[in-house]
C-alpha cells in the first residue's frame, strides 16, 4: 500500500558526526519536504523539493543538506554544523497540483545526541 | 514572524461535548487552510481543509469555519471522543508575489484532551 517510509525510527548522533535520515515515498508525488518539530513548537520547514534534481531551503536550513536524485527519495543529512540536532524529524510529500497542498507525512525519526 | 498562530497550547473537554480549536493568521493573501491531527511519536495526518472562497467545510464530526475579515479559523469537533485526544495543527498554504509557493506554514499546535 502507498505511503511514506522514514528510517530509522530512532537515531543517535555523536559529536562531530554527520547522520542521514531516509525518506522514501511510493505515492508518485513530485514534491517532498523535511520538517523539524521541537517540544511545544509547530513544524518548521528545513528543505523542500518540488521536482527531481531541484530543492530549496526552508526556514531553518543551516546545518542540514539534502539531495533529490530520484522522485521517490529525499534523504536529509544532519551535519556536524547543526549544533542543536535533537528533535523529531518529519518527511512529507504532496502532489504537484496547485489546487491543493495536502501534504502526507511519514511516521518520523527521533534524533538524539550522545 | 509567526504568520499562523494557535494561542491555546491545550484544551480539555468532556466526552460528548464540543471541542473548538482556534487559529489566527496574519497574511490576508493566504487562500487555503488545513488542519492536521498528530499522535505522539507519529506523523501528522490530514484532517480537513477549507478554501478562502468558503466560510465553512464539514466532514462528519469535523467542521472548519473561516472568518476572513478576522483572519481566524476554527475547528469544531462534535461530539468529542477520547480517541480525538491528540495535538492539532492548523496550516496555511504559503503565497508570495508569484502565487502559491507550494509550502505550508504551521501553527504551534493545540493539545486536545477528551475525558471519558
Amino acid at each position: 500500500d502507498g505511503g511514506i517510509t522514514q528510517s530509522p525510527k530512532y537515531l543517535f548522533r555523536k559529536e562531530g558526526q554527520n547522520v542521514t535520515l531516509s525518506c522514501e515515498q511510493n505515492l508518485n508525488h513530485d514534491a517532498m519536504y523535511w520538517y523539524r518539530q521541537d517540544p511545544g513548537q509547530g513544524l518548521r520547514l528545513i528543505y523542500y523539493s518540488q521536482i527531481v534534481n531541484d530543492f530549496q531551503k526552508g526556514d531553518i536550513a543551516e546545518g542540514y543538506s539534502v539531495s533529490r536524485e530520484k522522485k521517490e527519495s529525499f534523504p536529509l543529512t544532519v551535519t556536524s554544523a547543526q549544533k542543536n540536532p535533537t528533535a523529531f524529524y518529519l518527511c512529507a510529500s504532496s502532489s504537484a497540483s496547485l489546487a491543493k497542498n495536502i501534504q502526507y507525512f511519514g511516521a518520523g525519526t527521533r534524533l538524539s545526541v550522545l | 514572524d509567526q504568520q499562523v498562530k494557535q494561542n491555546s497550547p491545550s484544551l480539555s473537554v468532556q466526552e460528548g461535548r464540543i471541542s473548538i480549536l482556534n487559529c489566527d493568521y496574519t497574511n490576508s493573501m493566504f487562500d487555503y487552510f488545513l488542519w492536521y491531527k498528530k499522535y505522539p511519536a507519529e506523523g501528522p495526518t490530514f484532517l480537513i481543509s477549507i478554501s478562502s472562497i468558503k466560510d465553512k467545510n464539514e466532514d462528519g464530526r469535523f467542521t472548519v469555519f473561516l472568518n476572513k475579515s478576522a483572519k481566524h479559523l476554527s475547528l469544531h469537533i462534535v461530539p468529542s471522543q477520547p480517541g480525538d485526544s491528540a495535538v492539532y495543527f492548523c496550516a496555511a498554504r504559503g503565497v508570495d508575489g508569484s502565487g502559491n509557493t507550494g509550502k505550508l506554514i504551521f501553527g504551534q499546535g493545540t493539545t486536545l484532551q477528551v475525558k471519558p
